[in-house]
């Protein structure tokens, strides 16, 4: 099971951090990434981790603005989101794997807003 | 980045018949093709990776196909639980990139 949490109304320019619960699998094991869909429309990946951190990739939309992490320990994902923008609105997916991703969380709604 | 294109946006439909959607990528790349499927309300589910292997549970009625730049997501007889999103994904480079979905409604 993923289980995401934190999002929540913003205003431009505010920061945000998204955790990602997982359970019911080794989660030390798996690479995890950052889905996003904006609402209507379509899906976009945000970024990646490997299983041990070792590597981190990101969206060009928001390279510098967001960090990705994650607590082995704690069987937890996180993606720090700084300096949002309206576009950043969306619900955010953690999604387990990388070849492909075979297993999403049910999401949490960012919204941005003055 | 790879940019990946799917046909038709919307697919219209009646239950029992076949439904075919396409998927083509800017650049060629080997089988590292997945298709997802959404319906509203609910996170994508995996239904073929690999460009035509089932994931785990899903029904045979699913079958994926293709290559190089050309790939297709059969629904050889479509039940009512299956009208949704359905989006492919390239997990080949990085970034990984998702084509914009074709909905697949009832007739």
């Amino acid at each position: 099971q993923l289980v995401e949490s934190g999002g929540g109304l913003v205003k431009p320019g505010g920061s945000l951090r998204l955790s990602c619960a997982a359970s019911g699998f080794t989660f030390s094991a798996y690479n995890m990434n950052w889905v996003r869909q904006a609402p209507g429309k379509g899906l976009e990946w945000v970024s990646f981790i490997s299983s041990s951190s070792t590597y981190k990739y990101y969206a060009d939309s928001v390279k510098g603005r967001f960090t990705i992490s994650r607590d082995n320990a704690r069987n937890s994902l996180y993606l720090q989101i700084n300096s949002l923008r309206a576009e950043d609105a969306a619900v955010y997916y953690c999604a387990r794997g990388s070849s492909p991703p075979d297993f999403w969380g049910q999401g949490t709604l960012v919204t941005v807003s003055s | 980045e790879i940019v990946m294109t799917q046909s038709p946006a919307t697919l219209s439909v009646s239950p029992g018949e076949r439904a075919t959607l396409s998927c083509r990528a800017s650049q060629s790349f080997s089988n590292n093709l997945a298709w997802y499927q959404q319906k509203p309300g609910q996170a994508p589910r995996l239904l073929i990776y690999g460009a035509s292997t089932r994931a785990t549970g899903i029904p045979a009625r699913f079958s994926g196909s293709g290559s190089g730049t050309e790939f297709t997501l059969t629904i050889s007889s479509l039940q009512s639980e299956d009208f949704a999103v359905y989006y492919c994904q390239q997990y080949n480079n990085w970034p990984y990139t998702f084509g914009q979905g074709t909905k697949v409604e009832t007739k």
